[in-house]
């Protein structure tokens, strides 16, 4: 019964290509959010979406288009893939728990392009 | 402008003593804190969180935090490092309930 889940764990991939990963939470959450881990271990905000509405974006190149077809769900599209998306991918969602907002994460997909 | 900062990137304790990664913040606002742990090649956890309840902050694996307002620090101690506890470490603030602001991170490294 995992709480918020990504598919795939590991993505391998040539440049140029077009990539998709997938996010879903049983949480009940209203919000659910994209973070970019870098190899230095830094968190950075992608996108943020509150019942499929899109309230944060980032300075992320147009080549991600993030998708939510449903509250649970928030899918990362990646176009014309580039050695520099490299990276781990985060989903995360977030609900009101013990008096504030709190942010739940999935395991993470480690994005490699070659 | 709210931010957060963790003083550290790198701690090096040994097993057995005393464990501390320190966290300010900057904020106009009463702030939510949190603390989460990441093991390597794993997700993030969330290890505490403080709302405005109680100052001192008691999470899993024998982690805590003290609040403190008039220093604008949440850092977090544990009295007694394991080598299970050996991870990266995230400090988070968030104002207005669905924005979080990230820490850079510490990395903890517990030395047998």
């Amino acid at each position: 019964d995992t709480a918020v889940s990504q598919t795939p764990k590991y993505l391998v991939t040539q440049m140029g290509n077009d990539k998709s990963i997938k996010c879903e939470q049983n949480l009940g959450h209203d919000t659910m959010y994209w973070y970019k881990q870098d190899s230095k271990k830094f968190l950075k905000i992608m996108f943020s979406y509150n019942n499929k509405e899109l309230i944060i974006n980032e300075t992320v190149p147009n080549r991600f288009s993030p998708k939510s077809p449903d509250k649970a769900h928030l899918n990362l599209h990646i176009n014309s893939l580039e050695l520099g998306d490299s990276a781990v991918y985060f989903c995360a969602s977030s609900g009101r728990t013990s008096g504030a907002d709190t942010q739940y994460f999935g395991p993470g997909t480690r994005l490699t392009v070659l | 402008a709210q931010s957060v900062t963790q003083l550290d990137s790198h701690v090096s304790v040994s097993e057995g003593t005393p464990v501390l990664l320190r966290c300010n913040y900057s904020s106009s606002y009463s702030p939510s804190l949190f603390w989460y742990v990441q093991h390597p090649n794993k997700g993030l956890q969330l290890l505490l969180k403080y709302t405005s309840a109680a100052t001192l902050v008691k999470g899993i694996n024998g982690f805590e935090a003290e609040f403190k307002k008039s220093e604008t620090s949440f850092h977090l101690t544990k009295p007694s490092a394991h080598m299970s506890d050996a991870a990266e470490y995230f400090c988070v603030v968030s104002f207005t309930g669905n924005q979080f602001y990230f820490g850079t991170g510490t990395s903890l490294t517990v030395i047998p």
